[in-house]
Order: structure tokens, then C-alpha cells, then sequence
């Protein structure tokens, strides 16, 4: 079945640093591509997603590049902040032809950034 | 726009028991999924309503069901409570259309003693 494999953490980083969280998946059909991310004591919140592959996704200085050559989605940033101190989790929604697919998570990689 | 609301944010109870937890989705979203976030199994897919029909459905045992109302709320319970049921339960509303992107509850955490 579907899967996603990230890297285990914990991550930890002076600020300032650039920071590259890996996530690759297997999947049958044409997945989305998710990045969550959840702060200590909350829900998850949606970083950024890419729908195709070639297609980057972007926010909050974060980037991911759907590459289906190599099933990666790897996460980047170039110069963290304590602020981005978190769990992160990639994800994806198969298309099922129409309907909401439900998504697959990774174990999910826990950054603290150290001022 | 109000995010989505999930109730109680905490609840302890003991094995045995049954559970109801609420969720209030984005208005406009007809779509709600559940999840379970353990640190054992990280984060799993329950079951899916969409238009008070379950639409998808994870691989967990028929003690946890679910029911999604006229307004889209959702209602997920789960009965005779174990000790492994023990988890935050997060659910994410959506539009409900092909790969839209779901958004989620702060979750309701419980506890089984």
C-alpha cells in the first residue's frame, strides 16, 4: 500500500541554519504531497502541498519539490528560526478517482532550533 | 473564517467506557475526516463522512464509529474503552472535492485508565 518514510529526528539547529528534512513515498496512482506541521500543544497546520509532480511548494520561507523520478518531497529552508521549533510531518492523498482520499502520514520529524 | 473546533479538548476515562468527541468543520466544508496521533503509531486515518455518508474508512476495530450530521458536524464514539485507545484524536474538515487540502481541529485528547 501506500506509504511515506521521512526522517527520523530529532533535528536540532542554531538559528540561522539551513535545514533539509527528507521524505520520500510509494504510492499506485498520482498523489498529492503534503507538509504539516504541529507546534507543541496544537493540531496540525498545513505548511505547504504540491498537487503535480515538478510543481514547488511554498511557504513561510519553507520549500518542497515534487520530484516523481526519485518519490521525494524534501523539505528546505534557509535559515531557520527558533519560532520554526516543531514537529513536521510530509504527507499524501491519493486521487481516488474523484473522492477525498484520506492522507498517509511519516512518523513525522521533531526541529528544535536553538538560539 | 472560524477554524475547526473540536470538543472536549481533554477527557480522561476509564476502560470500559464509551466516548463521544465533537467536531465543528469550516463553514462551507462538507467533508470531515478523524485521526488518531499516537506516539507508537503516529498519526492514523480513522474514517471519512461527506455528506452524512462514510465515505472512507481506515483500519481500526468497529468500536470506533462515527456519524456526520446535516450541518456537517461530526460525532465520532468509540466504545468499551482500552487502555490503548489512549491518544489525541484530530479531525480535518475539507471541501471534499478531489485532493482538496484538509485543515485540522487542535484535537481532543484522551485518556483510558
Amino acid at each position: 500500500g501506500d506509504s511515506v518514510t521521512q526522517m527520523e529526528g530529532p533535528v536540532t539547529l542554531s538559528e540561522e541554519a539551513f535545514l533539509t528534512i527528507n521524505c520520500t513515498y510509494t504510492a499506485t496512482g498520482y498523489p498529492s504531497l503534503f507538509w504539516y506541521v504541529q507546534y507543541p500543544g496544537e493540531g496540525l497546520q498545513l505548511l505547504l502541498k504540491a498537487t503535480k509532480a515538478d510543481d514547488k511548494g511554498s511557504n513561510k520561507g519553507f520549500e518542497a519539490t515534487y520530484r516523481k523520478e526519485t518519490t521525494s518531497f524534501h523539505l528546505e529552508k534557509g535559515s531557520v528560526q527558533v519560532s520554526d521549533s516543531a514537529v513536521y510531518f510530509c504527507a499524501l492523498s491519493e486521487d481516488y478517482g474523484g473522492s477525498q482520499g484520506n492522507l498517509i502520514f511519516g512518523k513525522g520529524t521533531k526541529l528544535s532550533v536553538k538560539p | 473564517k472560524a477554524g475547526v473546533t473540536q470538543t472536549p479538548r481533554y477527557l480522561i476515562k476509564t476502560r470500559g467506557q464509551q466516548v463521544t468527541l465533537s467536531c465543528s468543520p469550516i463553514s462551507g466544508h462538507r467533508s470531515v475526516s478523524w485521526y488518531q496521533q499516537t506516539p507508537g503509531q503516529g498519526l492514523q486515518f480513522l474514517f471519512e463522512y461527506f455528506s452524512e455518508t462514510q465515505r472512507n474508512k481506515g483500519n481500526f476495530p468497529g468500536r470506533f464509529s462515527g456519524r456526520q450530521f446535516s450541518n456537517s458536524r461530526s460525532e465520532m464514539n468509540v466504545s468499551t474503552l482500552e487502555l490503548g485507545d489512549s491518544a489525541l484524536y484530530l479531525c480535518a474538515s475539507s471541501l471534499g472535492n478531489q485532493q482538496e487540502t484538509q485543515y485540522f481541529g487542535p484535537g481532543t485528547r484522551l485518556l483510558v485508565l
